[in-house]
């Protein structure tokens, strides 16, 4: 079965920092990673999506992930962050269908 | 627009009082899962349909039962609620057989059991 592991339970930083995040996931077959984003009562949001090809992955808002294979790492990284980026990050794994979450990253961006 | 829609969003129970979570998706998705998910944890997998196929995970509680009468509607019954069945349920769908597939979250119903 699969794991998923998210470095940093909460992250606080200002606007206009750089945001990385990591995750680590086991699983030593073919992987699909996902990051899903939570604003603040509302619903899960796909951010974006690693099936195959480049392991530079860009998604929605500005953010991007790396997926390095050797690492077992699926980073997820955003050059400046916005207030608006205040949300919980959570890292997946799928695998048969089903999603594997790590248990999330609390991210609050002050303003 | 295409959707995942859950009702009620917010669901007020008494302890042992049967409730039932109902979601709908105008995706036309073949997959329907519920996840259940508690104050600043992961989202965890209760089961999944496959089509008409039930797929119960291993750790989920026998209160916990599922109907998926069609492709757009899936309920999550819980038959006797616990104080520790309070959490966020979420209903998801995705398309499988075409790839790897993306699942698509619905706001989620609370429940609240008193």
């Amino acid at each position: 079965a699969q794991s998923v592991s998210q470095h940093n339970h909460h992250v606080i930083l200002s606007e206009a920092a750089s945001l990385e995040l990591g995750c680590n996931y086991s699983y030593g077959g073919t992987v699909n990673l996902f990051w899903y984003v939570q604003y603040p009562g509302q619903h899960l949001q796909l951010l974006l999506k690693y099936f195959s090809g480049d392991p530079l992955v860009k998604g929605i808002k500005g953010f991007e992930a790396e997926f390095i294979k050797s690492k077992f790492s699926f980073n997820l990284r955003k050059p400046s962050v916005q207030w608006s980026d205040t949300a919980e990050y959570f890292c997946a794994v799928s695998s048969d269908y089903k999603l594997s979450f790590g248990a999330g990253t609390t991210v609050t961006v002050r303003a | 627009d295409a959707m995942v829609i859950q009702n009620p969003r917010y669901q007020v129970t008494q302890f042992g009082k049967p409730v039932t979570l109902s979601c709908s998706q105008t995706l036309n998705h073949n997959v329907m899962y519920w996840y259940q998910q508690k104050s600043s944890q992961a989202p965890k997998l209760l089961f999944h349909y496959y089509d008409k196929d039930f797929n119960n995970e291993a750790d989920t509680p026998d209160n916990f039962q599922s109907r998926r009468p069609n492709t757009s509607f899936c309920f999550l019954d819980i038959r006797s609620p616990g104080l520790g069945d309070a959490a966020m349920y979420l209903c998801a769908t995705s398309r499988a057989g075409q790839g790897v597939e993306t699942q698509y979250f619905g706001p989620g119903t609370r429940l609240l059991v008193l």
